[in-house]
């Protein structure tokens, strides 16, 4: 059984990086044909996807939010990272990772809020 | 970038009822349509892929179907677990999520 488990500061001070990583177990962020996604939920509002990492190592990026961004994995730890520049109140949400297979979100993490405040 | 539209935004049903959710594209995604439960507090969980096709463990009092820009997300007979927000997402093109439909009880 994969499980995905966000892991990050709760807060973050405006016009600095938000950082969070999320560390999979029951399967590994290299085995074929999957992207590893970040997907985030204002509060009160619906779901954005931010971006992916392919297991091959390649991303892609909502475009909203591509100069912004960067995700990136650790092969050696089974984990892969969200970089999310320049925050603002407007990033605050909820954050998940989730696996992305055949078109679909089928394993998320759980979820971690962060709170964009000085 | 694909726009989902969702309607309604609220549903308001009694257990045992029948539930229709739509979702309208702006432009075709052929079948690469995906539905989601999602309730306070917990991950949304996928309930159908691929328009039509259950995912795995998912009760058969769900069904999806459509092709192309429509779309529809049916609930045979409410249980009261399936209280929530079902959104649609497409991935024809960059992931895009639909705004969400609330299925209350009445």
């Amino acid at each position: 059984q994969v499980q995905l488990q966000e892991s990050g500061p709760g807060l973050v001070k405006p016009s600095e990086t938000l950082s969070l990583t999320c560390i999979v177990s029951g399967g590994s962020v290299t085995s074929g044909a999957y992207y590893w996604s970040w997907i985030r939920q204002p509060p009160g509002k619906g779901l954005e996807w931010i971006g992916y990492i392919y297991y091959s190592g390649s991303t892609n990026y909502n475009p909203s939010l591509k100069s912004r961004v960067t995700i990136s994995a650790d092969t050696s730890k089974n984990q892969f990272s969200l970089k999310l520049s320049s925050v603002t109140a407007a990033d605050t949400a909820v954050y998940y990772c989730a696996r992305e297979s055949w078109r679909r979100l089928d394993y998320w993490g759980q979820g971690t809020l962060v709170t964009v405040s000085s | 970038e694909i726009v989902l539209t969702q309607s309604p935004a609220t549903l308001s049903l009694s257990p045992g009822e029948r539930a229709t959710l739509s979702c309208r594209a702006s432009q075709s995604v052929r079948s690469y349509l995906a539905w989601y439960q999602h309730k306070p507090g917990q991950p949304p969980r996928v309930l159908i892929y691929d328009a039509s096709t259950r995912a795995t463990g998912i009760p058969a009092r769900f069904s999806g179907s459509g092709s192309g820009t429509d779309f529809t997300l049916t609930i045979s007979s409410l249980e009261p677990e399936d209280f929530a927000v079902y959104y649609c997402q497409q991935r024809s093109d960059w992931l895009t999520f639909g705004g969400g439909t609330k299925v209350e009880i009445k």
